[in-house]
């Protein structure tokens, strides 16, 4: 059982380019999150879905989207990259949506835009 | 979590007890969770309090006060293993995880 995983495991991107990172989950988990995490800044939500087919925004959701079309899958989407999202993304995932519940992470994507 | 703090940087010797405080101000309260992140990976559980009290488990035990916004780690028996980041996160109104900046501990021999 692979748990969680994210795709790729780091990117270097030219400013203005799309991106889309992906996030794979075999835990059956209804509830799927993406955070960024910089240095001193800890770990940030950007965007949630509690069960497939619904999506919410989170702390930091602007220059990203995301889409949730099945259990399994959620991935992070930026439609024109910049220098500040150069960051370390990582994907969760929990049993249920309640906060009360560990959340699994996956190993997470280094990301650098230039 | 700018509505959270904890200490930045912590040292201590193999064998030892260190203590990881954390403060945080939220207007709703819905548990509090800590999170170990060796470097260059991914956060892992340790534990969820959401009462009053403490919590052990093994060599980690994690403590609440609601009244007082305040929790604390406690990691005992120090092993060089235990190098890692700590992360505070507490589940607000939302119910969603607010994440501290993290406190970096490192084990000397």
């Amino acid at each position: 059982i692979a748990g969680i995983t994210q795709a790729p495991t780091s990117q270097i991107l030219a400013a203005g380019r799309r991106m889309t990172l992906r996030c794979t989950q075999d835990m059956r988990h209804n509830a799927m999150y993406w955070y960024r995490q910089d240095l001193g800044l800890g770990l940030r939500l950007i965007h949630y879905s509690n069960t497939a087919g619904t999506t919410g925004k989170g702390e930091v959701p602007d220059g990203y989207s995301v889409s949730r079309a099945n259990t399994d899958d959620f991935p992070l989407t930026l439609a024109s990259a910049v220098p500040s999202q150069t960051s370390v993304y990582f994907c969760a995932s929990s049993d249920g949506a309640g906060g009360f519940n560990e959340q699994f992470f996956g190993p997470g994507t280094r990301l650098t835009v230039l | 979590g700018q509505n959270i703090d904890q200490p930045t940087e912590m040292t201590a010797t193999e064998g030892a007890i260190v203590q990881i405080n954390c403060t945080y101000q939220t207007s709703g309260f819905n548990g509090l969770f800590w999170y170990q992140q060796h470097a260059g990976e991914a956060p892992t559980f340790l534990s969820y309090n959401v009462l009053d009290g403490l919590e052990e488990k093994g060599r980690f035990s994690s403590f609440l006060s609601r009244s007082k916004g305040y929790s604390y780690l406690l990691l005992k028996e120090l092993q060089m293993k235990d190098s890692a980041s700590y992360l505070c996160a507490y589940v607000g109104n939302d119910y969603k995880l607010s994440f501290g900046a993290g406190t970096t501990v490192t084990v000397r021999a």
